[in-house]
Parts: C-alpha cells; sequence; structure tokens
C-alpha cells in the first residue's frame, strides 16, 4: 500500500495568515492526490483534487501543488471558517489511503 | 445538487451484523461508482472499498474483505454495506461517498457502535 506521510500534525495560526500543509507520499502517485477538510461532527469535504485542481464552489483562498511523492495544500488569508482537520488522500493506486491529518486551529 | 443520506446510528452487539444504507440524489447513480470509509473518532480515514452501480461490480481494500459487503439497488438509487461479525474494533464512524476520482461528495456519516 502507498503510504501517505501528513506534516504537520497540528497548526496554530492568527488570522490572515498564511499556511502550508504537506504530504509526502512513499512512491510517485503522479497528482493522483486530493485534499479534504473535516470540521468536528461533519463528512470530509473536497477541496483539492489532481493536485492542484479546485473543486466545485471552494475560495480561491485554498490551492494546492507538487508532483511525483512531494504535495502541499495552501491557505492564503485564513478565516475563522477554515478551523478544521485537513486530510491528504491519493487515489492512483489501491488502496486508496489518507494521510494521519493536520488540524488547524486559531492562534 | 447532489446528496446522499445515510441510515442512522446503530448500537449493535458483538458477533453481530448490520447494514447501512446511503440514498443518493441529484445525479445519475446507475453509472456511477460508490466508496465506503471508515473512520475512528479523531483519527484518519480508510477505504473500504468501491462498487459500480452499473453492474454491481466490487473492488475492496484487502484489510475488509469478508468484513464489507457492498451492495446496491438502482430502483432506490441506494448503496448498501454489510459489516459482519462486528468486533469492538469495527466501532466507527461509516461514510459513502460518491466515487468520481476521488469521492468528491459524502454522506454525513453513520456511527457503529458494537457493544454487548
Amino acid at each position: 500500500d502507498i503510504q501517505m506521510t501528513q506534516s504537520p500534525a497540528s497548526l496554530s495560526a492568527s488570522l490572515g495568515e498564511t499556511v502550508t500543509i504537506e504530504c509526502r507520499a512513499s512512491e510517485d502517485i503522479y497528482n493522483g492526490l486530493a485534499w479534504y477538510q473535516q470540521k468536528p461532527g461533519k463528512s470530509p469535504q473536497l477541496l483539492i483534487y489532481n493536485a492542484n485542481s479546485l473543486h466545485t464552489g471552494v475560495p480561491s483562498r485554498f490551492s494546492g501543488s507538487g508532483s511525483g511523492t512531494q504535495y502541499s495544500l495552501k491557505i492564503n488569508s485564513l478565516q475563522s471558517e477554515d478551523v478544521a482537520s485537513y486530510f491528504c488522500q491519493q487515489y492512483y493506486d489501491y488502496p486508496y489511503t489518507f494521510g494521519a491529518g493536520t488540524k488547524l486551529e486559531l492562534k | 445538487q447532489v446528496k446522499l443520506q445515510q441510515s442512522g446510528a446503530e448500537l449493535v452487539k458483538p458477533g453481530a451484523s448490520v447494514k447501512l444504507s446511503c440514498k443518493t440524489s441529484g445525479y445519475t447513480f446507475s453509472t456511477s461508482y460508490m466508496s465506503w470509509f471508515k473512520q475512528i473518532p479523531g483519527q484518519s480515514i480508510e477505504w473500504i472499498g468501491m462498487i459500480y452501480a452499473g453492474d454491481g461490480g466490487t473492488g475492496y481494500n484487502q484489510k475488509f474483505k469478508g468484513k464489507a459487503t457492498l451492495t446496491v439497488d438502482t430502483s432506490s438509487s441506494t448503496a448498501y454495506m454489510d459489516l459482519s461479525s462486528l468486533t469492538t474494533e469495527d466501532s466507527a464512524v461509516y461514510f459513502c461517498a460518491r466515487e468520481n476520482y476521488p469521492p468528491d461528495y459524502w454522506g454525513q456519516g453513520v456511527m457503529v457502535t458494537v457493544s454487548s
């Protein structure tokens, strides 16, 4: 199985700040990478697919980049509603696998 | 709009089975795929498997083979997941999600608690 190593595990940032979350795959996943946002008690919401494409309705302050085994999610101008957990997922190969998650809090 | 409505929380005894449902609307169910996931609260997410509604063809994560069985009813646009021989390790939230490579719309999740 492809292992997804996500960092940091937790992150504290101020409103308006820019934050970056990283994800490393154990092998090349050829941009088969998605990012999800999950708020407590809710289901994951797709933010980014194909490493850098914004899902419908997602604010443009979210962006994804990367290739090969290294990927990142950037949130510009952090808003209070961005407080959540974030997960990366590879869908290049089966079984799909997820990173351990990053919990984003306000400073 | 795309909606996936899952059945309510379940409390089941060890050794029992449970069938979870995921009723869909807002898209063509019969030519789409559905994935299922497991998440223990506070932890990451595991992919259980997927099913193609067109012919019922399935693919499973090896870890969940023998534990989960996926089916569909195209007449009601509903997907189902049977979980068998339940143990306390199966206590978790289970999600269905439309599989669009990647999964793009998710159900609200259903908590399954296995306890005597």
